[in-house]
């Protein structure tokens, strides 16, 4: 079966630094991606990782250990506009099968 | 400037009655895809198309119709025969550019309202 799993809420301060965890059993990989998305709109792009390793993008940065079917996505210097929802997704491409499978998002709460 | 334009963004529905959504890109992108999205909870995927005249049913398809006559388009009908249809629906395309974003690129969604 499919299965992607996130934390359903967090919370941290703004200036802070936090980790959004994600683990994931799927039949089939072809790169995990984070998107963002604030209540109300669409999710945008963060991050995409295929390999082990961490990916940096100034303040956000994902890791992925493929063996552990493990990501998190890092967060530093928090603002009080990353309050939304980040989604976790595996790819999975090949034949008939070209789609993306998202955990049910994290909830990240920025107080002041 | 290119996206996914969905409309309308706003939609009420009365118990009974078909609708249907609209999605256009004009990315070039050969997958379209529909996702419903209810309060939290993540994006389940109804339907995808990956060429003209062809799409496959996804995870939540039951009540649900599409069609791919063109490669611009693929709207959604939402029939009387789904149950629950009030939700948060967003279409996104996809594409494979190694010097950019990669993934979907989503439309800004249309929130249905069952009255």
């Amino acid at each position: 079966g499919q299965n992607i799993d996130q934390p359903t809420e967090m919370t941290a301060t703004e200036g802070a630094i936090v980790q959004i965890n994600c683990t994931y059993q799927t039949s089939g990989f072809n790169g995990l991606f984070w998107y963002q998305q604030h209540a109300g709109e669409a999710p945008t792009f963060l991050s995409y990782n295929v390999l082990d390793g961490l990916e940096e993008k100034g303040r956000f940065s994902s890791f992925l250990s493929r063996s552990k079917g493990y990501s998190y996505l890092l967060l530093k210097e928090l603002q009080m506009k990353d309050s939304a929802s980040y989604l976790c997704a595996v790819g999975n491409y090949g034949g008939a099968t070209n789609k993306l499978i998202f955990g049910t998002g994290t909830l990240l709460a920025v107080q002041p | 400037d290119g996206g996914i334009t969905q409309s309308p963004k706003y939609l009420f529905r009365k118990e009974g009655q078909n609708v249907t959504l609209s999605c256009e890109q004009n990315l070039n992108h050969d997958a379209m895809y529909w996702y419903r999205q209810d309060p939290g909870q993540g994006l389940r995927l109804i339907y995808y198309s990956q060429i003209v005249n062809d799409f496959q049913k996804g995870d939540i398809a039951e009540g649900y119709s599409v069609s791919r006559e063109k490669k611009e388009s693929f709207p959604l009908t939402v029939t009387s025969a789904q149950k629950n249809p009030t939700a948060f629906y967003l279409c996104a395309s996809f594409s494979w550019d190694p010097k950019g974003n990669y993934g979907y690129t989503f439309g800004s969604g249309t929130r249905l309202t069952v009255v």
